[in-house]
């Protein structure tokens, strides 16, 4: 069975311009979770799906974030436009129940904006 | 606010020797509890979890960890450390069924022979 597979592994963008990640979650797993940590900070939340309705959305730092989660399956988060702040490791989760159980992790984005 | 406490950054120790990793939670209630490691290049692994119970979990790789509630602590240890076990080390909590895991900032762990 394939784990949770994020792409790409990493993006290098200037400052301004646009980065799509995908994540596609473990097959079956109805909620789906992107965190991203920034440089020595700990891992945060950003938002929640269960299926493709957004269950959680109160990490996501701003309006430049937009994530979706089309026909319950892989998942965008759209940065628009990448700001220097945004530079970090993004990462998805799948669960196939609500928590708590154990969350599958992606390998993770990592993203620099310069 | 919920928080959750990993008081070492970074942590070097033999192989062969005993390995202990801290990490506190805050908030009043006991959350679930749980260890992830991130190998490098890799995504986060869950070495074990707390709901309930038995206070002394044990998970893979020959980790365990016990659940103080008293102290608020979940530590996480390994009797012999091996090379292949440094990696980073979160500890992370959820305090309300489904709802998102709070993380730690994490453990380096370095491993010398």
């Amino acid at each position: 069975e394939a784990g949770v597979t994020q792409f790409p592994s990493h993006s290098v963008i200037e400052k301004g311009q646009t980065v799509t990640l995908r994540c596609d979650p473990i097959s079956g797993h109805d909620n789906l979770y992107w965190y991203r940590r920034v440089m020595g900070k700990e891992i945060k939340f950003l938002l929640h799906f269960v299926k493709e309705s957004k269950q959680d959305e109160s990490g996501m730092p701003n309006n430049r974030f937009l994530a979706e989660r089309t026909g319950g399956t892989y998942s965008t988060l759209k940065v628009q436009p990448a700001e220097l702040e945004d530079s970090g490791v993004y990462f998805c989760a799948s669960t196939l129940d609500l928590h708590p159980t154990e969350a599958f992790f992606g390998q993770g984005t990592r993203l620099t904006v310069v | 606010a919920q928080s959750v406490t990993q008081p070492d950054i970074h942590i070097t120790v033999s192989e062969g020797a005993s390995l202990e990793l801290r990490c506190n939670y805050s908030y009043g209630a006991t959350p679930y509890l749980f260890w992830y490691v991130q190998s490098p290049g890799q995504g986060l692994q869950l070495l074990l979890k707390y709901f309930s119970g038995d206070t002394l979990v044990q998970g893979i790789k020959g980790f365990e960890a016990e659940f103080k509630r008293s102290q608020s602590s979940f530590n996480l240890r390994k009797p012999s450390v091996h090379w292949s076990d440094a990696a980073e080390y979160f500890c992370a909590v959820v305090y309300q069924a489904g709802t998102a895991l709070i993380f730690g900032k994490g453990t380096t762990l370095s491993v010398s022979s």
